[in-house]
């Protein structure tokens, strides 16, 4: 069966210092991924998605980058963080339409 | 500009009851829509999918209707029970892409009480 692993499940991090937030996922190939945040009391936003590996497409300029590596593997980062970067972030995969989405279980990032 | 609207204000009825959610949206033409659940501190859970083709789509005690005249689609839970209680969250899937690429509503919160 299908899983999507994401970690750390919460992240206190300084102003200035670097991000990486990993997502794995398992029992499918060529999955898409999906980045999104959802800030306190605000809807989901689309951050980055990719179909395949090595292939990134950017929603919302900022302070963030993604990278896929490997085919099951999404990796959100930054290399100097922000307050405003604070938020939940999650992971999902795919397989397209008409299907729904699978997320992960969430990272909470409290920037200080 | 493109927007989804979703009650923000949470929705409280009682156990055994009918509870139906909404989920407006203007300036979007989706061929699919889709449901969530969503609980505190956890990733959203896919609950249903419905066509902009089709009327309305079941499953179990869950009822969902898609009019793209009215631009709406009506969530229900029929039998509530407390443990549906949760934020639901609605999406929308342009299909005029050619990438599944999802827009969510800020969710209602649902509240069912014994």
């Amino acid at each position: 069966s299908q899983t999507i692993h994401q970690w750390p499940a919460t992240l206190v991090q300084p102003v200035g210092s670097p991000l990486s937030l990993e997502c794995t996922v398992e029992g499918t190939s060529n999955p898409n991924l999906y980045w999104y945040r959802q800030a306190a009391g605000r809807g989901l936003q689309l951050l980055f998605y990719s179909v395949g590996i090595g292939q990134i497409s950017s929603e919302v300029p900022q302070n963030l980058s993604a990278s896929r590596p490997q085919d099951r593997q999404f990796i959100l980062s930054s290399k100097k963080l922000l307050l405003s970067d604070s938020g939940f972030y999650l992971c999902a995969w795919s397989v397209g339409r008409p299907y729904g989405y699978t997320f992960g279980s969430g990272t909470r990032l409290t920037v200080v | 500009s493109q927007k989804i609207e979703q009650n923000s204000e949470a929705l409280n009825i009682q156990e055994g009851k009918t509870a139906t959610l909404t989920c407006n949206y203007t300036n979007y033409s989706p061929a699919y829509l889709q449901w969530y659940r969503q609980d505190p501190g956890r990733g959203p859970v896919f609950l249903l999918l419905i066509r902009e083709n089709e009327k309305e789509k079941r499953k179990e005690r869950l009822k969902v209707t898609f009019d793209t005249t009215l631009k709406q689609s009506l969530f229900h839970i029929t039998a509530s029970q407390p443990a549906d209680s949760a934020t639901y969250l609605c999406a929308l899937d342009g299909g005029n892409t050619g990438f599944q690429k999802l827009v969510f509503g800020t969710g209602t919160r649902l509240l069912v009480s014994p």
